[in-house]
């Protein structure tokens, strides 16, 4: 079992407000991810992070921010919520070398932005 | 660049029959994993199988194996035996060597939604 957790689940909010949304796990990985998954269609990796103090932006262009100044915890902000942000963000973490090296996911938060 | 590529969006297997969901990639990458994950609609990702680049044997976990054919750069999933919860989106991803930062980066196809009938 994964002990990796997001919050909120779901969450319904106004345009142009400030949202935040938590990330954490508790098996000690370095390396930590976000994806946006818009419904029925495919993972886009936003942002990474490959330890404490250290964020990559990913392949999708977004504009959101990350911060990793614990290692189990990677939340994402958004400053000023827009409609085109409604969608799934899944976070990740994994392991980072040797052996299976799969990602573990939390359950991801659904963000409506109205 | 590295790439997935899922062409089926869509399949409709009988209970109890086996399937087969397609995948092929494309890295520069010496090292790497390849890994199948499951969605169900409630939106979690579930780790189903994994097969490493150099790893010589298919991978097996229960009802499911994974077909790779390192030549082809294919790594399709079969699952054997079909059940009703086994509906749901299946994606193929992959993971490449880590670059100078130090980190993998998990590369996923477009996904396959599966449904058994009954």
């Amino acid at each position: 079992e994964a002990d990796i957790y997001q919050t909120p689940r779901y969450l319904v909010i106004g345009t142009g407000k400030k949202i935040t949304l938590e990330c954490s796990q508790t098996m000690g990985h370095d390396k930590m991810y976000w994806y946006q998954q818009d419904p029925g269609m495919e993972l886009h990796l936003i942002h990474y992070s490959y330890g404490v103090n250290s964020t990559e932006k990913g392949d999708l262009s977004s504009e959101s921010t990350v911060s990793r100044i614990r290692t189990e915890h990677f939340p994402l902000t958004l400053e000023s919520a827009r409609p085109s942000h409604t969608s799934q963000y899944l976070c990740a973490s994994s392991i980072g070398t040797g052996g299976v090296t799969e990602a573990f996911f939390g359950q991801g938060t659904r963000l409506t932005v109205v | 660049a590295q790439k997935i590529t899922q062409t089926q969006p869509g399949m409709f297997v009988q209970e109890k029959e086996a399937v087969t969901l397609d995948c092929t990639y494309d890295t520069s990458d010496p090292s790497y994993g390849l890994f199948w994950y499951k969605q169900p609609s409630s939106g979690e990702m579930i780790f189903l199988i994994y097969q490493g680049s150099y790893d010589q044997q298919n991978a097996t976990e229960g009802r499911y194996s994974l077909n790779f054919q390192k030549a082809r750069k294919s790594a399709n999933l079969v699952i054997s035996a079909s059940q009703l919860g086994d509906s749901a989106m299946y994606f193929c991803a992959m993971r490449g060597s880590e670059g100078t930062s130090g980190t993998y980066k998990y590369i996923f196809g477009t996904g396959t939604r599966l449904k058994v009938l009954a």
